[in-house]
This record gives structure tokens, C-alpha cells and sequence, in this order.
């Protein structure tokens, strides 16, 4: 089976663009989870969608948004990017909501903002 | 609200030497509780859970933790520290309510040293 996939791996953007960032989840998943994960915050939970609704919210500003579509894939979107939002974005799938059992990471996309 | 903390932002052992990681939740009612493993340039992995059943949750790579509801602690341990166990650890913490919501300590960097 197919594990979570994140695309693209790598970006590199200025300050004041935005960015989408698109994440698969692993078949018959229908939650998707979105973390921020940088040296000095370590992991922040920004997001997790379950079956296309926005089922819980960490504490990011409103320029992080995300969705979720009827096949389970994710995106989530970084508008104004700034200097601080360089961090490598990690995408986790689950059966279930993340909360209640194993969540299955995919291996990042590393956002670097110049 | 649960929380979790993580005693130890980083943790150096000998090969061969036991491994504790240590990790304190807070919540009103016994959570759902979770460690993960994050090797270098990887996603997270799942190491272990507890959900209710056993107190003493035993998970892959020969590590386990116990459940102390009286001392709001799931520690980490492993007998015997292998060099391919140097990586970073989260614990993480969800409530029993509706929306299962995955919190994430601030993780424990394991250095083994040969």
C-alpha cells in the first residue's frame, strides 16, 4: 500500500507570495492532519480535516488555510508567506481522527522563504 | 484542555545502556497516549499507544511504556540503547471528547553514544 505523499519536497518562495501545498493520503484514510515543524517551535499542529470538514484547529494566523477534497487529498495553502513560515510541513493521514489512533506521516515539504 | 510535556530536550545514552524518556500529561479524564519516533529527514513514526487496555504498552524496536494514571506519566524505555535508535521522540496526548484532538510534546533528541 501506498504510503502519504507530499508534493512538492521542496520550495523556495519570497516574502509576500503564497504557496499551496498538496498532500495524499493513504487509500481509505479520510483524516488528514497538517503540522509546522521548525527548530525552535519544534511540531505545531495547524489543522486536521476528516472527511472534508475541518474537524480540529491549532494556532496559526488565518493566513494558513487548508481543505480537504471528496477523495481525501489535502491541501493547505500559506498566503503573505513570511520569513518565519520557513519550516518543514508535515501531512499525517489516519483511518480515524488522529486523536484515536495511529497517524501515518508522509516525509515533508521543506518551505524555505527568502 | 490536555497538554504534554516532555522532561529533557535532548537525552544521551551509552550503546547498550537503558533508554527513559520521560513524558507528563494533563488531562481531566485518562487520555489516549502516544509516542512517535522521528528519524533524520523522515516523517514521524508510530513507537506506541495506549488507549485503555494494558497499563504496560509494549511497541516495535524492543522499546515500551507504562501507563501511571497516579503520576500522569508514560514514560519511554528501552533496555538496551542501539545506535540506530538515535532520533528524535514525541509523546502526544488526545482527549476522550469528540473531537480527539492530537497534542504533541516538544520532543526528546536520544544521542547514543558508541
Amino acid at each position: 500500500k501506498a504510503g502519504v505523499t507530499q508534493t512538492p519536497r521542496y520550495l523556495i518562495k519570497t516574502r509576500g507570495q503564497q504557496v499551496t501545498l498538496s498532500c495524499s493520503p493513504i487509500s481509505g484514510h479520510r483524516s488528514v492532519s497538517w503540522y509546522q515543524q521548525t527548530p525552535g517551535q519544534g511540531l505545531q499542529f495547524l489543522f486536521e480535516y476528516f472527511s472534508e470538514t475541518q474537524r480540529n484547529k491549532g494556532n496559526f494566523p488565518g493566513r494558513f488555510s487548508g481543505r480537504q477534497f471528496s477523495n481525501s487529498r489535502s491541501e493547505m495553502n500559506v498566503s503573505t508567506l513570511e520569513l518565519g513560515d520557513s519550516a518543514l510541513y508535515l501531512c499525517a493521514s489516519s483511518l480515524a481522527l488522529a486523536g484515536r489512533g495511529e497517524q501515518f506521516f508522509g516525509p515533508g515539504t521543506r518551505l524555505t522563504v527568502l | 484542555a490536555q497538554s504534554v510535556t516532555q522532561l529533557g530536550s535532548h537525552v544521551s545514552v551509552s550503546e547498550g545502556a537503558l533508554v527513559l524518556l520521560r513524558c507528563n500529561y494533563s488531562s481531566s479524564v485518562p487520555p489516549y497516549l502516544f509516542w512517535y519516533v522521528q528519524y533524520p529527514n523522515q516523517g514521524l513514526q508510530l513507537l506506541l499507544k495506549y488507549t485503555s487496555a494494558a497499563t504496560l504498552v509494549k511497541g516495535i524496536n524492543g522499546f515500551e511504556a507504562e501507563f501511571k494514571k497516579s503520576e500522569t506519566s508514560f514514560h519511554l524505555t528501552k533496555p538496551s540503547a542501539h545506535m540506530s535508535d538515535a532520533a528524535e521522540y514525541f509523546c502526544a496526548v488526545s482527549g476522550r471528547d469528540s473531537s480527539y484532538k492530537l497534542i504533541f510534546g516538544s520532543g526528546t533528541r536520544l544521542l547514543v553514544r558508541p
